[in-house]
């Protein structure tokens, strides 16, 4: 079954331990993305990738990390976490990078609390 | 610089009853519009999406939206809610990197 699967889906942690959430796609896409959603802010993006080893700022990049080193993952890094990124991430991926003709497909989500 | 505007943060709607979800767009150039639908506790899930040609685009579950250049809208309807409707609905438009989300609409669904 094509999907996005992202780990763990719900996190409590402390302020300044740092942690990681997976990403990986089974599709064989290019392009992955991290957004979080937050209330009455939508979904904004953090970091995008158009291939292995290619990584870029999206709007609110501040606090995080990204590394493609494999095209299935796409782990989202926190050094150190701090109440303002308690948030809903989402990752997704699609095809080809382009996101105006391309269909992305998103993860069921991992919900952070930072104490 | 480009936007999306969903006006409507919660609607609330009968069983039976039809919807509109209103999405406005700020956009240049011919815009590429989508539409997700977030259940409680899942992912997004596409909707429906527009990218040229006919103005009006059907999507899954019965959900169809209309493009109108001239309103920059791209407005959601249903003739006929159901109950498992019930979710937040989001207004996304397509740019080379990445997707402008909309801040999402509530919809509830009333027996």
């Amino acid at each position: 079954e094509a999907q996005v699967t992202q780990n763990p889906r719900y996190l409590i942690t402390v302020t300044g331990k740092k942690l990681t959430v997976t990403c990986s796609q089974n599709m064989n896409h290019e392009y992955m993305s991290w957004y979080r959603q937050d209330p009455g802010l939508g979904l904004r993006q953090i970091y995008y990738s158009m291939n292995v080893e290619v990584t870029d700022k999206g709007d609110v990049p501040e606090g995080y990390k990204v590394s493609r080193k494999e095209k299935r993952n796409f782990p989202l890094i926190l050094e150190s976490p701090s109440p303002n990124q308690t948030s809903l991430y989402f990752c997704a991926s699609s095809l080809s990078p382009d996101s105006r003709k391309n269909i992305q497909y998103f993860g069921a989500g991992t919900r952070l609390s930072v104490l | 610089a480009q936007s999306v505007t969903q006006p409507d943060i919660h609607i609330t709607v009968s069983e039976g009853a039809s919807l509109e979800l209103r999405c406005n767009y700020s956009y240049g150039a011919t815009p590429y519009l989508f539409w997700y639908v977030q259940s409680p506790g899942q992912g997004l899930q596409l909707l429906l999406k527009y990218f040229s040609g006919d103005t009006l685009v059907q999507g899954i579950k019965g959900f169809e939206a209309e493009f109108k250049r001239s309103q920059s809208s791209f407005n959601l309807r249903k003739p006929s809610v159901h109950w498992s409707d019930a979710a937040e609905y989001f207004c996304a438009v397509g740019l080379t990197d990445k997707l402008i989300f909309g801040t999402g609409t509530r919809l509830q669904v009333f027996p």
